[in-house]
């Protein structure tokens, strides 16, 4: 079974603060890709990053950065001095292959940061 | 234009009635997915393809059949609509690389409202 966890419905913080998002996923599969979404106001879903089981080192890209653990099957991802434009829904998401080697990709429920200014 | 898109983009219909969202991208992308986005429930995959005649279950999949005849295209149809689907609907695709997916590229929603 796969299944991303995001424990955090909301969160509120003022403008510049750092925050973090949670992400923990469950998967039987050895190689597996994991995802970021953002979801402005505006409602469409815009790509972060990519990130596949065999690499384990952070990424940084400007504000954002990701920090993988398989130890604790976490995939979190921390905004720097947050903005208001960092205001919206942010999904994981887990890919995987079904029993036919097919890939399904499943998202979690999101999480809202509100960035007050 | 190129990328993926998705009609109509708002829909209202009643309870029994049949419904089609239509999904169509101009990448030749291999994998298409649909999702349903609710509040509280995030982004649920409905069904997904890894190519043309190769379409499988998500975690939500009842009342809700798919076909994908060309590489091109992803029709949803609701084949008699509930007020539980009434919801916002995302297709999205992404290219085939060796035994794994891309990023996912998504239109921008359709909107059903189930009355």
């Amino acid at each position: 079974a796969q299944k991303v966890t995001q424990a955090q419905t909301e969160i509120s913080v003022v403008e510049k603060e750092d925050v973090t998002l949670d992400c923990v996923y469950e998967t039987r599969d050895t190689t597996y890709y994991l995802f970021w979404y953002k979801q402005p106001p505006s409602g469409e879903l815009v790509f972060l990053i990519r990130r596949n089981s065999f690499d384990e080192q952070n990424e940084i890209s400007g504000r954002y950065s990701w920090n993988f653990q398989k130890s604790t099957s976490s995939f979190n991802f921390t905004i720097t001095a947050s903005q208001v434009v960092d205001s919206a829904v942010y999904f994981c998401a887990l890919s995987e292959a079904n029993s036919g080697g097919y890939q399904k990709v499943t998202f979690g429920t999101g999480t809202k940061l509100q960035v007050i200014p | 234009d190129a990328g993926i898109t998705q009609s109509p983009r708002y829909k209202i219909t009643e309870t029994g009635r049949q419904v089609t969202l239509m999904c169509h991208q101009t990448w030749s992308h291999s994998y298409m997915f649909w999702y349903r986005q609710d509040l509280g429930h995030g982004l649920r995959l409905i069904y997904y393809s890894a190519a043309a005649d190769i379409t499988d279950k998500g975690e939500v999949p009842d009342g809700y059949v798919v076909s994908r005849s060309k590489t091109e295209n992803f029709p949803l149809t609701l084949e008699s609509a509930t007020r539980s689907q009434t919801s916002v609907y995302f297709c999205a695709s992404s290219e085939r690389r060796g035994s794994d997916t891309g990023e996912l590229f998504f239109g921008e929603g359709s909107r059903l409202t189930v009355l």
